[in-house]
């Protein structure tokens, strides 16, 4: 069964730093692309970054450049958002998403989201 | 950026009804057209990909169509269980990543 768990929100200043978890279980990780999609409340969906499954190819929106970062690890099956430079329009749940494939962006598998707060 | 545009904002039907939801690209997105479901305080689920593909254990009565930039979400009988919102996503490799505004498909 394929779990993806993500950890590591909470309450953060602006301007202020966290760092993300999903730990992944139940498929080969390292044959799929990942992404971090945020949602704020009470609005829709955004895709923030994603990473192909190989770590090659990494990609984001213009709104976190600079700022949040994407990496994996795929001998521990996990991967992480830095987000330094917080601001207060970050505020929302962030999900951890499952690709189709190594390099294929739909998402068939998602995280229950980690709420990341970001107070003004 | 592409921009997904859904139409309507909301959808006000009963159970048994058809369902008929709309998502337009502000360019072509070739076949590269996902439909997510989501429900309240839940995760979203994968529904379509690549505009007619059913995700596993999604039933018959949801159906996608389109090519190019329009694009079509059905429901052909509308049960409890699938009043929900509704986002379409383009994948293709002109980032970033897109998601449409959602689609509210509500109780009448």
């Amino acid at each position: 069964e394929v779990q993806l768990l993500e950890s590591g929100g909470g309450l953060v200043q602006s301007g202020g730093s966290l760092r993300l978890s999903c730990a992944a279980s139940g498929f080969t990780f390292g044959s799929y692309a990942m992404s971090w999609v945020r949602q704020a409340p009470g609005k829709g969906l955004e895709w923030v970054l994603g990473i192909y499954g190989n770590g090659g190819g990494t990609y984001y929106t213009d709104s976190v450049k600079g700022r949040f970062s994407i990496s994996r690890d795929n001998s521990k099956n996990t991967m992480y958002l830095q987000m330094n430079s917080l601001r207060a329009e970050d505020t929302a749940v962030y999900y951890c998403a499952k690709g189709g494939g190594l390099t294929t962006y739909y998402f068939d598998y998602w995280g229950q989201g980690t709420l990341v707060t970001v107070s003004s | 950026e592409i921009v997904l545009t859904q139409s309507p904002a909301t959808l006000s039907l009963s159970p048994g009804e058809r369902a008929t939801l709309s998502c337009r690209a502000s360019q072509s997105v070739s076949d590269y057209l996902v439909w997510y479901q989501q429900k309240p305080g839940q995760a979203p689920r994968l529904l379509i990909y690549d505009v007619s593909n059913r995700a596993t254990g999604i039933p018959a009565r949801f159906s996608g169509s389109g090519s190019g930039t329009d694009f079509t979400l059905t429901i052909s009988s509308l049960e409890p269980e699938d009043f929900a919102v509704y986002y379409c996503q383009q994948r293709t490799n002109n980032w970033p990543l897109t998601f449409g505004g959602g689609t509210k498909v509500e109780i009448k």
